[in-house]
């Protein structure tokens, strides 16, 4: 069964400080993985898309890795900023089928001064 | 860069009315989705098009109806609005290798 797992489900942590949050997924055949960041009553906006052959993906003071072969992702954020607190979601593209995309239930972060 | 337009950020409806939430991407994507998030529950798939005229069931279908009359443009109907309808509503398009991209959201409330 396609699943995407995404841990811890809620984080709070100081301004200033690094986190990573984890996404594991069982999504196969694997097209791509998007993390995306989603403010509170707004849609979720992407902030990296890995594919089969990348590991690390950096925007900004973001960085994903991808594990294709033990089906782990990372996203971590350095030097975090108040406005970093959002939900920030996994997303797994399966190849098959036109419904191929796959959820995590998302990472509640809270960045507090 | 991809862009996907809901044409309303907030809307507030009586129970009964009919609505229209209507979702335009300007990226020649065939796939088309339309999710509802509540808190706790996560995205919900309700319907799924991919290609004009072409349309899925999702996960949670019943109440609503779609409409995908031209490529860009995918429109979910709910045909007698009602209390557990008020939800966040995104709509999304994909191209396989790259991914979904979402629409602002739209926040509706059923009275």
């Amino acid at each position: 069964k396609n699943q995407v797992e995404q841990s811890p489900q809620s984080l709070i942590i100081l301004e200033g400080k690094n986190c990573t949050l984890q996404c594991n997924y069982t999504v196969s055949p694997f097209s791509n993985l998007r993390w995306y960041k989603q403010d509170t009553g707004r849609g979720p906006v992407s902030l990296t898309i890995m594919t089969f052959s990348e590991n690390t993906k950096s925007n900004g003071r973001y960085t994903a890795t991808l594990d294709a072969d033990t089906k782990q992702s990372s996203l971590h954020i350095t030097a975090s900023q108040l406005s970093d607190s959002a939900s920030y979601i996994c997303v797994v593209s399966g190849m098959s089928g036109a419904n191929n995309l796959f959820f995590g239930t998302g990472t509640r972060l809270t960045v507090i001064p | 860069d991809v862009k996907v337009t809901q044409s309303s950020r907030y809307l507030v409806k009586r129970t009964g009315e009919k609505v229209f939430l209507e979702c335009v991407q300007d990226m020649d994507h065939e796939n088309m989705f339309w999710y509802r998030q509540d808190p706790g529950l996560g995205l919900r798939l309700i319907y799924f098009s991919y290609d004009v005229k072409m349309k899925e069931k999702g996960d949670i279908p019943e109440g609503y109806s779609v409409s995908r009359e031209k490529k860009e443009r995918f429109s979910l109907i709910l045909e007698s609005a009602s209390t557990n309808q008020t939800s966040m509503y995104l709509c999304a398009s994909s191209l396989r290798e790259w991914g979904a991209f979402f629409g602002q959201g739209t926040r509706l409330t059923v009275v």
